[in-house]
């Protein structure tokens, strides 16, 4: 067990409807990533929050944006679903001091379905 | 930006044999290789790693590789066993911010 838990495991949500996925981050870590698999690819990274703010994004359109809680924890929210987003949402968290950082420990994703 | 390409997609292999993974990376920046074996149903787990100042690392039956020069590291399992059957990523990650670039993973099947 990685310590990072993910909810929900599973969801199916209706094409043009908005999600909201949940990540508890590890103890001690201040960094948290959020990255998409779809069958077969490896993961591809959308966002990075460190201490409360984006710290970097991927190749995602706006309608995929997140935050990051006090507690570290965090969310991914996204709009207008496409049936294109239905994937694995993984998320990753780590720790980030004065440019260093440990590895990314993830969680056992949220499994996406757009109908 | 960073890309990583990752060989063979599929690896099968018999009990106790060796396996190979290789990868190439884009970006002579990268200093940090993780790797990953993510099972059926769950999210990837970290077996090993390597920072871009050692050329190999080892960890029991796991060994990594890295040559900066050709900007290429492999993995190496040793005496594999049927619950190595996984699929295997490898990444690049720039430094100052762990954002990895991932390849498009390994499905290793081992053969009892």
């Amino acid at each position: 067990e990685t310590g990072v838990t993910q909810s929900p495991t599973h969801l199916i949500k209706t094409r043009g409807q908005q999600v909201t996925l949940r990540c508890s981050s590890q103890s001690g870590h201040n960094t948290v990533s959020w990255y998409q698999q779809a069958l077969g690819q490896g993961p591809q990274f959308i966002f990075q929050y460190y201490r409360e703010e984006e710290n970097g994004r991927g190749n995602f359109p706006p309608r995929f944006s997140g935050l990051q809680f006090p507690n570290y924890s965090s969310e991914l929210n996204v709009n207008a679903l496409e049936l294109d987003d239905s994937a694995l949402y993984l998320c990753a968290s780590s720790s980030a001091s004065q440019g260093t950082d440990t590895e990314a420990f993830f969680g056992q994703g949220t499994r996406l379905t757009v109908v | 930006g960073e890309n990583v390409e990752q060989h063979p997609s599929t690896l099968s292999v018999q009990e106790g044999d060796s396996a190979v993974i290789k990868c190439t990376y884009s970006d002579s920046a990268s200093n940090y290789f993780p790797w990953y074996k993510q099972e059926l149903g769950k999210g990837p787990q970290l077996i090993i790693d390597i920072r871009s100042n050692v050329g190999e690392k080892k960890d029991q039956r796991i060994a990594v590789t890295l040559n900066k020069t050709a900007k290429h590291f492999s993995l190496h399992i040793t005496e594999t066993q049927p619950e190595d059957s996984a699929v295997y990523f490898c990444a690049a990650t720039l430094g100052g911010s762990y954002i990895p670039t991932f390849g498009r993973g390994t499905s290793l099947i081992v053969h009892p």
